[in-house]
């Protein structure tokens, strides 16, 4: 059974600081990379899909990288504001001729003003 | 595009009763999955269709719950009978005009929320 983990669970952040999560995932068989945003009372939303060893993908102050070596992606957050409060998931795709993503459990960021 | 359509957005109904959750997925995408969200499980998916063909019914708790995908603009998920435990939010979800799930995002509709009592 694909595992992908998050950590940490949740995290609060001053704001105005910088700060970052991780998301794990078996290095073997790698095909994809999701982060997505899922705002409180809201339904989730996309930031990257990666694939690509290395790659880094930025949008506004949010930025990832991936590692598929050894099986992680950072998600950063560059200058937190309240607009960032969110639950940050990540999801991996099972296998070459399945087309689903398996989520993990998020990371619960709170903004503190 | 209106993005993903469901209802209703909120059901409240006793245990025992029949449920039909609705989803309209974005014009020419040819994967829809369905989600249910839950605090002990997070997001997990139910099963998906690809051309309207149910393709993964793995994430089915049971044989209570059914999915159809009659067009590729329409889908349903059904309860029958419910039981508090399926309270919970459900998710729609489509992708894949640019090829396969896996490469590209996901879209996501705004959720039912249901509550069985």
């Amino acid at each position: 059974i694909l595992n992908v983990e998050q950590s940490p669970q949740s995290l609060h952040v001053q704001e105005g600081d910088s700060t970052n999560f991780t998301c794990s995932f078996p290095s073997s068989n790698f095909y994809a990379l999701h982060w997505y945003r899922w705002e409180t009372a809201k339904s989730p939303e996309a930031l990257f899909v990666m694939t690509l060893n290395g790659d880094e993908k930025k949008k506004g102050r949010i930025s990832a990288t991936l590692n598929t070596k050894e099986g992680y992606s950072y998600l950063y957050i560059k200058g937190s504001q309240p607009e960032d409060s969110a639950t940050y998931l990540c999801a991996t795709g099972v296998a070459n001729r399945d087309d689903k993503i398996i989520f993990g459990k998020g990371t619960r960021l709170h903004i503190l003003p | 595009d209106a993005g993903v359509i469901q209802s209703p957005r909120h059901e409240v109904t006793e245990m025992g009763q029949e449920v039909t959750l609705r989803c309209k997925p974005i014009s020419g995408h040819d994967y829809l999955f369905w989600y249910r969200q839950t605090m002990m499980r997070g997001l997990e998916l139910l099963i998906y269709f690809n051309n309207n063909v149910p393709i993964d019914d793995s994430g089915m708790p049971e044989d209570r719950f059914s999915a159809k995908m009659p067009n590729a603009s329409f889908s349903t998920l059904k309860i029958q009978p419910s039981e508090p435990r399926d309270s919970a939010v459900y998710f729609c979800a489509s992708s894949g005009d640019r090829g396969s799930p896996i490469y590209n995002e996901q879209f996501f509709g705004p959720g039912t929320r249901l509550t069985v009592l």
